[in-house]
């Protein structure tokens, strides 16, 4: 069956410019989470969505860093103002979710690119 | 907080020789999980372990489970250049209600000279 998708595959926007990142889970995975990784390094934990939970914030790393999500389906990553430091593939994974962790499956990512 | 720690950052390896990379996690670990990154792709599961103790075998990978639950290992037995990436234990979040979040180790990036 289909993957997770990912929407752009690359943006590249000027500096001060809002982004919006588009992913589309898995049909009936529950739970979606947004990672950034910057160029080399590991998956920095940005945002969790389980169900009709109220999401984990926890990572955002800056109030110019929104996350929805419309029921258990697609999600959207919004960065204002984004900054160079923004730069980075963001990922997207979804898995089942309950009261333990499955494992995730990750879409291409969408490569980021502030100039 | 919950961390997860991995060594070595960096392994690079002569092809057929063995590599071996740890996580070490702050928390005892409910379950471990390791995902391979391949250059230039993102991350797919290979495996989860659950129980203290548990070895599991996936053709030339081995991953070992603690007894205590905190730590994990991943062998790879006579490396091929097809090993080349970057290779990710995470463990669920111990804290809150978020249950299936999961805290990824910074990752070991493994490079296989032929």
């Amino acid at each position: 069956g289909a993957g997770v998708s990912q929407s752009p595959s690359n943006k590249v926007t000027e500096k001060g410019k809002d982004v919006e990142l588009r992913c589309d889970p898995i049909s009936g995975h529950t739970a979606l989470y947004w990672y950034r990784q910057r160029l080399g390094q590991g998956l920095e934990f940005l945002i969790y969505f389980q169900g009709n939970s109220a999401p984990d914030k926890s990572g955002l790393p800056s109030d110019r860093f929104s996350a929805e999500r419309t029921g258990e389906s697609v999600s959207t990553l919004t960065i204002q103002r984004t900054q160079q430091e923004d730069s980075a593939v963001y990922l997207c994974a979804s898995s089942f979710s309950g009261t333990k962790a499955y494992e995730q499956y990750f879409g291409p990512g969408t490569r980021l690119t502030v100039t | 907080g919950q961390q997860v720690m991995q060594i070595p950052q960096y392994q690079h390896v002569q092809e057929g020789e063995d590599f071996t990379t740890y996580c070490n996690s702050s928390t005892t670990l409910s379950n471990i999980q390791w995902y391979k990154q391949r250059p230039g792709g993102h991350p797919v599961f290979l495996i989860q372990l659950v129980k203290s103790g548990e070895v599991k075998k996936q053709k030339r990978l081995t991953f070992q489970f603690g007894e205590a639950k905190k730590n994990s290992s991943l062998h790879i037995t006579a490396t091929q250049t097809t090993d080349v990436g970057t290779y990710f234990c995470a463990g669920p979040y111990a804290g809150g209600t978020s249950y299936g979040k999961l805290t990824f180790g910074q990752g070991t990036i493994l490079t296989v000279h032929p």
